[in-house]
């Protein structure tokens, strides 16, 4: 079965700092891996995905995330965080040999303080 | 603009009674589904489809119930059935494929009182 966990439920950072919001997943296959963006009362935003190839991927925002296969992560990470960045964040993970329903993390939310 | 859109915004519903949330979508998707938000849980997927007049259920599909007659629309209706319906549901499509990500409404949050 696949799942996918973040492991804080919070994150703080102060404006202009690095952020990385963390993930890390189970699959019995390759993956395919996407970050989300939620504001409140809003429905989620896509901001990038590792399907194959490279394995930093850079997406909306200024985001990017790094995928290591060996340690079955895909951490979130920004150079430098904007109060406007502060929202809830989910990771996704879609199982290459099952291929249909995506899986989602529990969400993790970054506080970025002016 | 392509999009979804879902609605009711808001919806206020007395115990007992049924009520159907409407998905539509004209980003010409074949896949739809519909997750259910809880505070703490992240999104459980309840029902998806990913073609006309087929549907499957998902995690949590017990006392909901959907359609597919046409590949725009995808209406949700959450029965008496449902033991705890208060939560946030949004809607979801995604192209054909295993590579597609999801694009979402902006939810629906239901409220029983």
């Amino acid at each position: 079965a696949q799942s996918v966990a973040q492991p804080e439920d919070q994150v703080n950072v102060a404006e202009g700092n690095p952020l990385t919001v963390k993930c890390t997943y189970s699959v019995s296959g390759n993956p395919y891996l996407f970050w989300y963006v939620q504001y409140p009362n809003r429905g989620l935003q896509f901001l990038l995905k590792y399907i194959t190839g490279d394995n930093l991927v850079k997406g909306s925002y200024g985001f990017e995330a790094e995928f290591n296969k060996s340690q079955t992560s895909f951490h979130l990470k920004k150079p430098s965080a904007l109060v406007s960045d502060s929202a809830l964040y989910f990771c996704a993970v879609r199982d290459f040999l099952l291929g249909q329903n995506f899986v989602f993390g529990p969400g993790t939310r970054l506080s970025v303080l002016p | 603009d392509g999009g979804i859109t879902q609605s009711p915004k808001y919806l206020f519903r007395k115990e007992g009674q049924n009520v159907t949330l409407s998905c539509e979508q004209n980003l010409n998707h074949d896949a739809m589904y519909w997750y259910r938000q809880d505070p703490g849980q992240g999104l459980r997927l309840i029902y998806y489809s990913q073609i006309v007049n087929d549907f499957q259920k998902g995690d949590i599909a017990e006392g909901y119930s959907v359609s597919r007659e046409k590949k725009e629309s995808f209406p949700l209706t959450v029965t008496s059935a449902q033991k705890n319906p208060t939560a946030f549901y949004l809607c979801a499509s995604s192209m054909e494929g295993r590579t597609g990500e999801l694009f979402f409404g902006e939810g629906s949050r239901l409220t029983v009182l």
